[in-house]
Formats: structure tokens, C-alpha cells, sequence
């Protein structure tokens, strides 16, 4: 099956600044790769995903790249602000309902 | 719209005890999940509906896990008898046949 490995687990940031989380996954097959923030006793809840037959995707201050070789995909948040501080998942399936989760990464910005 | 409702938030129990956890989709959703998230093994997907009909149980843990969908708009996921090990925060999620999953906010259970 699919394995998804996440990091960094912790990431701290000043505020203003980037932030990036790095997945890799196992599965060539996969195709779609979301990403989740959760919030302290909330459901996580998808920011963006991307699609294996784009290279990049940019929503605002949030950006996911995805490399198919390598087989891995980022999340970049510019210009962090306190709201972002959450926990962050990215995911990975294969055109399937299976979507197998990373280990989440929390990210704290620090005012 | 309301999003995936879930029920109740909060359930402490003892063990041995039944449990019923209650999920409504989002309207117009063809497809629920169920998962279960804990510190040791993250999200976990019990069971997945499309349709109404389960076409993957394959990460409910035991017998002692059961879920019906005997509608559209409404699932259950029972665990009888609860053990402590079972404590966990369970997510709802639906989809409309695509990979996009809305969550609900879970409901978090503990097993005395």
C-alpha cells in the first residue's frame, strides 16, 4: 500500500515569514495529493490539493508543488500569520477513495 | 451549508459499554468515511460507503466495529463492547465522487 512520509513534525516560524512542509510518497500510481489543516479540536479541513498532470498550484499564500520523479510534494505558506499556526497533513491516493495521511506537521508562528 | 454533522462531540463510557457515533453528509454526497485519530497511529480509514453500500472495511479493527448507512443523509458507527483502546477522536467525512473529502468535527470518545 501507499506509505507517506511527512516532515518536519514540529516547524516554528516568525511571523511573516515561510513556511514549508515536505512529503514523499511510494505509490507511482498516486495522483492526487491534498492538503489538510486541522485546528485544535476541529476536523481537518482541505486548504489544496494538487493533481499528478500539474506541476505546481497556488492559492493565495498557500502553494503546492509536486514532483512525480522524485515523488514528492510540498506545501509553502508566505507571508505566515498567527492564524496559520495548525497542524498540517498532506495525503496521497491513487485516483481511488483511499487517501493514505502523513504523520502532520505542527506549525507555530510566533508573533 | 452545515457541513458534515457529527454525534455526539463528546462520549465518556465505561468499558464494556456500547457506543453509537452518528454522522450526517453533506447533502447531495455520495460517498462517507469513517476515521479514527490517534497520536500513535494518526488518521485511519475504518470504513468507506458509496452509495449507501460499504465497498471497503478493511481498517475496521474488529467485529467489535460496525457501521450502517441506511440512507443517504445518515451513518452510524457502533462499537460494542467498548475497550479503553478504542479512545479516540472518530471523523465523519463526505465526498461527491471525487477525491475531495469534507470532515465534520469529530466526536471524541473515551473508555474508562
Amino acid at each position: 500500500g501507499e506509505n507517506v512520509e511527512q516532515h518536519p513534525s514540529t516547524l516554528s516560524v516568525q511571523e511573516g515569514d515561510s513556511a514549508v512542509i515536505k512529503c514523499t510518497y511510494s505509490d507511482s500510481a498516486s495522483n492526487y495529493f491534498p492538503w489538510y489543516k486541522q485546528e485544535l479540536g476541529k476536523g481537518p479541513q482541505l486548504i489544496i490539493d494538487i493533481r499528478s498532470n500539474v506541476g505546481e498550484k497556488k492559492d493565495q499564500r498557500i502553494a503546492v508543488t509536486l514532483n512525480k520523479t522524485a515523488k514528492h510534494f510540498s506545501l509553502h505558506i508566505t507571508e505566515t500569520q498567527p492564524e496559520d499556526s495548525a497542524v498540517y497533513f498532506c495525503a496521497a491516493s491513487s485516483n481511488d477513495y483511499k487517501l493514505s495521511f502523513g504523520a502532520g506537521t505542527t506549525v507555530t508562528v510566533r508573533a | 451549508d452545515a457541513g458534515v454533522i457529527q454525534s455526539p462531540r463528546h462520549e465518556v463510557t465505561e468499558m464494556g459499554q456500547e457506543v453509537t457515533l452518528r454522522c450526517k453528509p453533506i447533502s447531495g454526497h455520495n460517498s462517507l468515511f469513517w476515521y479514527r485519530q490517534t497520536m500513535m497511529r494518526g488518521l485511519e480509514l475504518l470504513i468507506y460507503f458509496n452509495n449507501n453500500v460499504p465497498i471497503d472495511d478493511s481498517g475496521m479493527p474488529e467485529d467489535r466495529f460496525s457501521a450502517k448507512m441506511p440512507n443517504a443523509s445518515f451513518s452510524t458507527l457502533k462499537i460494542q463492547p467498548s475497550e479503553p483502546r478504542d479512545s479516540a477522536v472518530y471523523f465523519c467525512a463526505s465526498s461527491f465522487q471525487s477525491d475531495e473529502q469534507f470532515f465534520g468535527p469529530g466526536t471524541r470518545l473515551t473508555v474508562l
